[in-house]
């Protein structure tokens, strides 16, 4: 069974600096997508940025980036001058589709506050 | 719509009491995933739908819990004689088949409180 461990519960950071929020994750497939979700207070679940893993090139989204590990199951985030509006839970998750079922596994998730 | 809906957003049973949950995925979408999230915690798999077909129910936490897609749309999580441990927010998420490049879109959750 696929897992998705984020070992840090909990991180701050002042605005404008860069923070990286890290996951690990198990599997036995080689043909997977990753994706981090943002929830803010509101609930409604964000994707943030998803990367497959057949592709080399980290994915960058603005604000947002990746470093994937595929040796390593690794697959932390980037964010490049925090913004008060980033203050939210992170959740990182895995994805495949085997025999025509889809699979999508989130971690524990790591809160995120950016300070003025 | 817009977006994936859940009906309702806020909903307190006593204990014992037999609750629905509603789901209104993105017209469209095949792939249907509901999930139940602790506070503080991430969303744990309940269950998940390809068109009207329950593919994988291995989340379900005990016989109490059911869900449905009749016609491939809209989808309802019932939960029978809850507990409080079925306290949570329960989420639902649509897509169109995340590998062919989409993602999944969530609703915003139903917060069920049993007392």
């Amino acid at each position: 069974a696929q897992t998705v461990t984020q070992s840090q519960p909990e991180m701050s950071v002042q605005e404008a600096e860069t923070v990286t929020l890290s996951c690990t994750y198990d599997t036995s497939e080689s043909n997977y997508y990753l994706f981090w979700y943002k929830q803010p207070p509101s609930r409604q679940m964000i994707l943030v940025i998803r990367q497959e893993a057949y592709k080399q090139q980290n994915a960058t989204e603005n604000r947002f980036s990746v470093n994937f590990q595929k040796a390593a199951k690794s697959f932390s985030l980037k964010i490049s001058d925090s913004q008060l509006g980033d203050t939210a839970m992170y959740f990182c998750a895995f994805y495949s589709a085997q025999g025509g079922s889809e699979k999508l596994v989130f971690g524990k998730g790591m809160k995120l506050t950016v300070n003025p | 719509g817009a977006g994936v809906s859940q009906s309702p957003r806020y909903k307190v049973a006593k204990r014992g009491q037999d609750v629905a949950l509603r789901c209104d995925p993105i017209s469209g979408h095949v792939s249907l995933f509901w999930y139940q999230q602790a506070l503080g915690q991430g969303p744990e798999f309940l269950t998940y739908f390809q068109n009207e077909a329950q593919l994988d129910k291995s989340g379900l936490p005990s016989d109490r819990f059911f869900a449905e897609r009749p016609e491939g749309s809209v989808s309802t999580l019932k939960i029978q004689r809850t507990q409080q441990e079925d306290s949570a927010v329960y989420l639902c998420a649509s897509s169109f088949m995340i590998s062919r490049g989409t993602e999944a879109f969530f609703g915003q959750g139903t917060r069920l409180t049993v007392v």
